[in-house]
């Protein structure tokens, strides 16, 4: 079975350029979330949707926003971007509730010039 | 708000060494404990998890981890590494909130 798949892999933009990275799901999950993860640190919770709505949110600017769609793939959005942004954007599925897993994908490494 | 915190930034064992890795959260209510291994050049795995009942939980790959609930904490332990074990750790804890939260990440090096 296929994993979580992201895209791009990798992505170069400049400052104050927008960006949308993509993700599917493992089929049969109906919940995506949505990290940053900067060299050296652990990866940091953006967003959770299931079932196309927002279910969690974490602290970050409004710059960043997300949406899933009926196949229950998802966008993630930043824009406005700013040199910090440059970071390991992680997808996760999950079926919802118990017993919470979340599956990760490989990232879209995202370099801001 | 909820955090983790893992001790150890950097390890380096021999192989077949005993390893311990510590994690300890800050979270009062009911929290789901995770432990997530990332290769090199691969993406993040799951090693084990606790929900509930036995404290003591066993992972893929031989590890295990114990939480000690008056210690909000949740070591991971393996009796003896190999160098395929050569990863990044990350400790993570969801509490409340559906999105996990991890800990800086343990960079664990094995010499042959």
């Amino acid at each position: 079975d296929a994993g979580v798949t992201q895209s791009p892999t990798h992505l170069i933009k400049t400052r104050g350029q927008h960006v949308t990275l993509r993700c599917s799901p493992i089929s049969g999950h109906k919940s995506v979330s949505w990290y940053q993860q900067v060299l050296g640190q652990g990866p940091q919770f953006i967003f959770q949707y299931y079932e196309k709505e927002e279910r969690g949110r974490g602290n970050f600017p409004d710059r960043f926003s997300a949406r899933q769609f009926p196949n229950y793939s998802s966008e993630l959005n930043v824009n406005a971007l700013l040199l910090g942004d440059s970071a390991l954007y992680l997808c996760a599925s999950s079926t919802r509730g118990a017993p919470y897993e979340q599956y990760f994908g490989p990232g879209t490494r995202l370099t801001v010039t | 708000a909820q955090s983790v915190s893992q001790h150890n930034h950097h390890v380096i064992l021999s192989e077949a060494a005993s390893l311990e890795l510590g994690c300890n959260y800050s979270y009062g209510g009911t929290v789901n404990l995770f432990w997530y291994v990332q290769y090199p050049g691969q993406h993040l795995q799951l090693l084990l998890k606790y929900f509930s009942g036995d404290p003591l939980v066993k992972g893929i790959k031989g590890f295990e981890a114990e939480f000690i609930k008056s210690k909000f904490s949740f070591n991971l332990r393996k009796p003896s590494v190999q160098w395929s074990d050569t990863a990044e750790y990350f400790c993570a804890v969801r509490g409340g909130a559906d999105g996990l939260t991890f800990g800086k990440g343990t960079h664990l090096i094995i010499q042959p």
